[in-house]
């Protein structure tokens, strides 16, 4: 299994809150992904890395930034949390070049009330 | 209209059956993706392929480029099977379009 973790597993929180989701790697790939997951919808791209210091936004991106400071870390901030971001939220990674696969976290479950 | 259409969205069989799920895309790709996704939430890339047909162990995965049009079968079906399995296409280098997941149970 590719090394990616994420924390935390679980969180709940209140709707105003700032939230901040961790996403670590130890494969160096390059590109690393935040999903979010709905009922009746498939994964849904938030934001995305290409390298570090290097973002930019998915299809979902609004109410959420990130932040890539070194290649292993990549983090979800949700600024002012709100209950429409209840959602479980993965990392992937891809090292890019002849290597396309993605690889996902085990994901986070969020819930804001 | 969702760019990846999957069916059926819930399917359930008998252990020993063979199955197949199907997807379609309507915009071009360089690649197709079949994901695993057990009840317990992870996600497993089964398969990448942008030609043909791939096989590992009792699933097989094929696309049909001119069709736009892929599936995925799993022969002699078990109940270890169960999960979601997901299409995803790579519609430029670094991003996938997901679909919303077909829904498999198998009973023993």
């Amino acid at each position: 299994d590719a090394g990616i973790t994420q924390s935390p597993r679980h969180k709940v929180t209140e709707t105003g809150t700032p939230v901040t989701l961790r996403c670590h790697q130890t494969e160096n790939h390059r590109y690393m992904y935040w999903y979010r997951q709905d009922p009746g919808h498939g994964l849904r791209l938030i934001h995305y890395s290409y390298g570090v210091k290097d973002t930019d936004k998915g299809e979902v991106s609004d109410g959420y930034s990130v932040s890539r400071s070194k290649t292993e870390d990549f983090l979800l901030t949700l600024e002012s949390a709100t209950s429409s971001q209840t959602s479980v939220y993965f990392c992937a990674i891809s090292g890019g070049g002849g290597d396309y696969e993605q690889y996902f976290g085990p994901g986070t479950r969020l819930t804001v009330t | 209209k969702n760019e990846v259409e999957q069916s059926p969205q819930n399917l359930t069989a008998q252990e020993g059956e063979f199955i197949t799920i199907n997807c379609s895309y309507s915009v071009g790709i360089s690649a197709l993706h079949w994901l695993q996704q057990h009840p317990g939430g992870g996600i497993v890339s089964l398969f990448m392929l942008s030609s043909g047909k791939k096989k590992h162990g009792r699933l097989i995965a094929t696309i049909n480029i001119q069709e736009k049009h892929s599936s995925l079968h799993i022969t002699a079906s078990h109940p270890r099977d169960s999960a979601v399995y997901i299409c995803a296409v790579r519609v430029n280098t670094d991003k996938l379009i997901f679909g919303t997941g077909t829904r498999l149970q198998v009973f023993p």
